[in-house]
């Protein structure tokens, strides 16, 4: 299965900035996922990105707070725009490594503190 | 709308006890339920079941599903400290190809 990296793995950001995680992929994915974890809970899909065509957002999921870019087949971007506290969150990215299973790998994950 | 519910949310244990983590699903055109853990921040996966009746196993860890009862089943047995973690649910359809997942258990093992 292809390997993710992600970075930054963690930040402590200001109310107000925007933030911008990515993540490479060592060979090519079709799709890539894009996730939330806040404190306590669970995994939160927030969009599919796509490469050659716009992200597709889940509902609650915005792209002015959310924007998404997909480049090529082995990389993509999330920025967090306007940080809140309420935006503290794990942010996962991730790939179907099997288009049969629908099994997902991660990277190794952001945290994020917004302050 | 497609959801995924586990239960217990959280269970505390001790080392050598056998726990029982539970999943139960509503989600169109399902194609595969699959269990993860997670200690940091990247969940590991642990299995995937597509079939019902059909026991996976590694280790002390196992898995079945009941695709007629919608749900599925992880067991752990003679539990360890390292087995303290975050236990995630999470089923695929093959309509949308995304994976949704239930609100994990909380597993701690004490010594």
């Amino acid at each position: 299965s292809a390997v993710i990296s992600q970075k930054p793995s963690r930040d402590i950001c200001q109310r107000g900035t925007s933030l911008t995680i990515q993540c490479q992929v060592d060979s090519q994915v079709t799709m890539m996922f894009w996730y939330r974890q806040q404190p306590g809970q669970s995994l939160t899909l927030i969009a599919t990105a796509n490469q050659g065509s716009e992200a597709t957002y889940e509902s609650g999921f915005v792209i002015d707070k959310f924007p998404i870019s997909r480049p090529n087949l082995t990389f993509s971007t999330l920025t967090v725009s306007n940080m809140s506290p309420e935006d503290s969150s794990i942010y996962l990215c991730s790939h179907s490594g099997n288009k049969n299973t629908g099994e997902l790998f991660f990277g190794e994950g952001s945290r994020l503190t917004v302050l | 709308e497609d959801k995924v519910v586990q239960s217990p949310l959280s269970l505390v244990v001790h080392e050598g006890d056998t726990v029982t983590l539970n999943c139960s699903y509503e989600v169109t055109n399902f194609r595969s339920l699959l269990w993860y853990k997670q200690e940091k921040k990247a969940p590991t996966f642990l299995f995937m079941l597509t079939s019902s009746g059909i026991e996976k196993k590694s280790g002390r860890l196992s898995s079945i599903l009941d695709k007629k009862e919608l749900s599925s089943i992880l067991n752990i047995t003679a539990t360890q400290t390292g087995d303290s973690a975050i236990y995630l649910c999470a089923v695929g359809s093959s309509n949308t190809g995304k994976l949704i997942f239930g609100q994990g258990t909380t597993l701690q093992v004490k010594p």
